[in-house]
């Protein structure tokens, strides 16, 4: 496998379930990123891990709960979601969480929660 | 004010006509960088390149060039000879030495719809 692998790539949920998202990178990267693309809208960046550390939370309601056990792998841990964050979720690394480091994104999870 | 701005929320074109694609960016920075992705109906994106602010040499690869002028804070693409498979929503985005981490600042996207 190569670059970023995302799982599931259509999740359907409805408003009182819990579901996670995969992400793995194969590409030794040390840094991981959460994003939300929802229609009309640019992408949000959600979430920032570097070396398995959370160093960045853009203000994302607590129903959206991320994990990185390793450097290659995150996940989104999802509860009591709401229809409004049906959207496509990106996931990507890039090798540091530095300035000009490029990001390489896996094709999505696209979520409907109804 | 937006910091990454791409004023062309759709383009079409027929097949081998040639297209630009349109990117203005703001930043108080000096060191910043720009970045081009293509996300084709599949969802991913794809990275296509990165410029660094000292650079402003244009590149062309195959089909694709991209032209940047500080001087108007633009960072433009244009694909030559538009083929079907080109279409797709392309993002521009920047990542300023202060901001951070490096975060990645997205403009709202071209779709650019090329038909046979």
């Amino acid at each position: 496998e190569t670059g970023v692998t995302q799982t599931p790539r259509h999740l359907v949920m409805g408003m009182t379930n819990k579901k996670s998202l995969k992400c793995e990178q194969h590409l030794g990267h040390n840094a991981m990123y959460w994003y939300k693309q929802s229609a009309k809208k640019p992408l949000e960046l959600m979430f920032v891990y570097s070396l398995e550390e959370r160093v960045e939370n853009n203000s994302v309601p607590s129903r959206f709960s991320p994990e990185c056990p390793n450097s290659s792998h995150l996940f989104l841990h999802l509860h009591t979601l709401q229809p409004e964050d049906s959207a496509l979720y990106l996931c990507a690394s890039s090798q540091e969480q530095d300035v000009g480091d490029t990001q390489y994104f896996g094709p999505g999870t696209r979520l409907t929660v109804l | 004010a937006q910091k990454v701005t791409q004023a062309q929320t759709e383009i079409s074109v027929v097949e081998k006509e040639d297209v630009t694609l349109d990117c203005v960016y703001e930043t108080r920075d000096t060191t910043y960088y720009l970045f081009w992705y293509k996300q084709p109906p599949s969802g991913e994106l794809v990275f296509l390149i990165r410029r660094n602010s000292f650079d402003e040499q244009n590149e062309i690869s195959g089909r694709y060039s991209w032209n940047f002028q500080k001087s108007t804070s633009s960072f433009n693409f244009t694909i030559t000879a538009s083929q079907v498979v080109d279409s797709a929503v392309y993002f521009c985005a920047l990542s300023e030495a202060y901001n951070q981490g490096g975060k990645l600042i997205f403009g709202q996207g071209t779709e650019l719809s090329v038909k046979p």
